[in-house]
């Protein structure tokens, strides 16, 4: 059974469009994530979401929108798409101090 | 605010060798820390933790880490690699009071090389 789970594996899109992308968790943590790894490998977070609640938005643009429609899931909708969004975006989740479980990625390119 | 080093950037080693990745951290509460390793094209996979108690932690894949307070540093340590421990590693850390954000190190590309 997958733990973390990401839906798409592979997003290509032109500039200016909207997408999303879907997570889902079955460890029943609490907390989910989302981060992004840029082209140098750096990973730095995005949002964090605890039981459905937004707990950190870590000054990413109004274009990036997450939405947990319950404790397992965590979308990330991303509006006028820029090509310095091109990226791979984890999503994981944890219970509150402990290790995050990481998803397998979404490597989005924006052309 | 925590914040995490990682001085190298890059560590090539020959096969069967030993081997140590750098991790520095810095934060003004209590810490818990972890090292992941990212295979190429795939996820973050958890080598090991230190939460609390003994020091010495060991991981998968024949890793082990030491906590030092004091240097505030975890540095990752493997006696003996193999061609297959080739991956990039990240050090990380969260805070003990329920913080529910993990802060990463740039990462450190390790290379085993025949």
């Amino acid at each position: 059974d997958t733990a973390v789970s990401q839906t798409p594996k592979y997003l290509v899109t032109q500039m200016g469009n909207d997408k999303s992308i879907k997570c889902e968790q079955n460890l029943g943590h609490d907390t989910m994530y989302w981060y992004k790894q840029d082209s140098k490998k750096f990973l730095k977070i995005m949002f964090s979401y605890n039981n459905k609640e937004l707990i950190i938005n870590e000054t990413v643009p109004n274009r990036f929108s997450p939405k947990s429609p319950d404790k397992a899931h965590l979308n990330l909708h991303i509006n006028s798409l820029e090509l310095g969004d091109s990226a791979v975006y984890f999503c994981a989740s944890s219970q509150p101090g402990q290790e995050g479980f990481f998803g397998p990625g979404t490597r989005l390119t924006v052309l | 605010a925590q914040s995490v080093t990682q001085l190298d950037s890059q560590v090539p080693v020959f096969e069967e060798a030993p081997v140590e990745l750098r991790c520095n951290y810095s934060s003004s509460v209590s810490v818990y820390l972890f090292w992941y390793v990212q295979y190429p094209n795939q996820g973050l996979q958890l080598l090991l933790k230190y939460l609390s108690g003994s020091t010495l932690v060991k991981g998968i894949n024949g890793f082990e880490a030491e906590f030092n307070k004091s240097q505030t540093s975890f540095h990752l340590r493997k006696p003996s690699v193999h061609i297959s421990d080739t991956a990039e590693y990240f050090c990380a850390v969260t805070t003990t009071g329920g913080g529910n954000k993990l802060t990463f190190g740039t990462g450190t590309q390790l290379k085993v090389e025949l």
